[in-house]
């Protein structure tokens, strides 16, 4: 059982266009999100999280958008880089309580390749 | 921020020993720490859940007595794969809770090849 989707396994954009990358999950008691980006053989570095109390966070060129009633969270990156190629995992937390506090749960990932 | 490593990033071992992987929080203090394995073209998965002071809590299907984690201090967790065999091989990786809300920092991974 996915609870977390990201149905796109790969992505491909142009040097300084927008990158969207999109993430849906299942679970309604899921509350807090994250976004990682993971090179080849290295641990995941974290980007950017969201609050289900909020609809979107910025940090510089990424921006998370979250829309609780669709049970989607997508990341935009803008303006893309060939640097920003990597895979990238969605995360999710569920609420306080029950025995799951605090574990992640990832999405499958999907490799976003920027093009010079 | 918040910086966690691992050693060794690499390891080559014989079938049948036991090796040892260490996770440390660099600039902070971490009461919980996560230990997860990778397969190829896989997600992460987790493995269990590091409690500093007390047991470990695994993840279904992962074998405790295979998979020893000490949480011995605020800023060190230790995987012992005991007995390794080749289906052992895999790429390990630690996290930390740091706040804001459990976001979860990780060490850069080892990787475990068991002949």
């Amino acid at each position: 059982d996915q609870q977390v989707k990201q149905n796109s396994p790969s992505l491909s954009v142009q040097e300084g266009r927008i990158s969207i990358l999109n993430c849906d999950y299942t679970n309604s008691m899921f509350d807090y999100f994250l976004w990682y980006k993971k090179y080849p053989a290295e641990g995941p570095t974290f980007l950017i999280s969201i609050s289900s109390i909020k609809d979107k966070n910025e940090d510089g060129r990424f921006t998370v958008f979250l829309n609780k009633s669709a049970k989607h969270l997508s990341l935009h990156i803008v303006p893309s880089q060939p640097g920003d190629s990597a895979v990238y995992f969605c995360a999710a937390i569920p609420n306080a309580g029950g025995t799951s506090y605090g574990k992640l749960t990832f999405g499958q990932g999907t490799i976003l390749t920027v093009h010079p | 921020g918040a910086v966690v490593s691992q050693h060794p990033s690499r390891v080559i071992c014989k079938s049948g020993t036991s090796v040892k992987i260490e996770c440390r929080s660099l600039d902070f203090q971490a009461t919980t720490m996560f230990w997860y394995r990778q397969f190829p073209k896989k997600s992460l998965m987790l493995m269990a859940t590091s409690n500093e002071g007390s047991k470990a809590t695994y993840e279904q299907g992962v074998e405790k007595d295979k998979f020893l984690i000490n949480h011995a201090s605020l800023t060190l967790s230790t995987l012992t794969v005991t007995s390794a065999h080749p289906e052992d091989s895999s790429f390990y990786i630690c996290s930390a809770n740091n706040p804001p809300r459990e976001t979860q920092y990780f060490g850069p991974g080892t990787r475990l090849l068991v002949l």
